[in-house]
């Protein structure tokens, strides 16, 4: 079955535990992204790649790292997390040029 | 200036009736995609509806329509015959080229509550 695969779903953690959020697509997308939600601000774009080793900045980047040295997987790392950063986060993944886009399921972090 | 534009927070519906949902978006991009999507309560984003700026004819997926017009930037969501199962958040997205990398900017979504 063709689908993003995050983890976990749902994570509560102490402020300044660093902490990675994994995700993983079988469907051989060059493009992942990643999100967060907050009400009323809807989904903004934290980091995406456009493929293997190619990274960037996407609106709301500050306190997040991500990688991506396969073409599946594109985890995003929490260095020093802080309660500002309790959100719904979403991955997200897509061919390129393509418009259909697959999410994960979504991880719920809190940070106390 | 604000790409996607959702203006209702919350809106109520009978059940058996029609309901639109607003979006207005904002590019200079000629070539843009827009996207409707479902957040159920467990929180999953399911994908609805998908309109391309080139398209000559409104999109349709079953109950859905999309009410597309280019000049006036809006892509409102149709959802014919509601259920209570239609009760959700709904956001409205937009991606702009490739060159913009590939990114769906989102509303701030509209709340449904369908009431039988």
């Amino acid at each position: 079955e063709a689908q993003v695969t995050q983890n976990p779903r749902y994570l509560i953690t102490v402020t300044g535990k660093k902490l990675t959020v994994t995700c993983s697509q079988n469907m051989n997308h060059e493009y992942m992204s990643w999100y967060r939600q907050d009400p009323g601000l809807g989904l903004r774009q934290i980091y995406y790649s456009m493929n293997v080793e190619v990274t960037d900045k996407g609106d709301v980047p500050e306190g997040y790292k991500v990688s991506r040295k396969e073409k599946r997987n594109f985890p995003l790392i929490l260095e020093s997390p802080s309660p500002n950063q309790t959100s719904l986060y979403f991955c997200a993944s897509s061919l390129r040029d393509r418009d259909g886009y697959t999410f994960g399921s979504g991880t719920r972090l809190t940070v106390v | 200036a604000q790409k996607i534009t959702q203006t209702q927070p919350g809106m109520f519906v009978q059940e058996k009736e029609a309901v639109t949902l607003d979006c207005t978006y904002d590019t200079s991009d000629p070539s843009y995609g827009l996207f409707w999507y479902k957040q159920p309560s467990s929180g999953e984003m399911i994908f609805l509806i998908y309109q391309g700026s080139y398209d000559q004819q409104n999109a349709t997926e079953g109950r859905y329509s999309l009410n597309f017009q280019k000049a006036r930037k809006s892509a409102n969501l149709v959802i014919s015959a509601s259920q209570l199962g239609d009760s959700a958040m709904y956001f409205c997205a937009m991606r702009e080229g490739w060159e913009s990398g590939n990114k769906l900017v989102f509303g701030a979504g509209t709340i449904l509550r369908v009431k039988s």
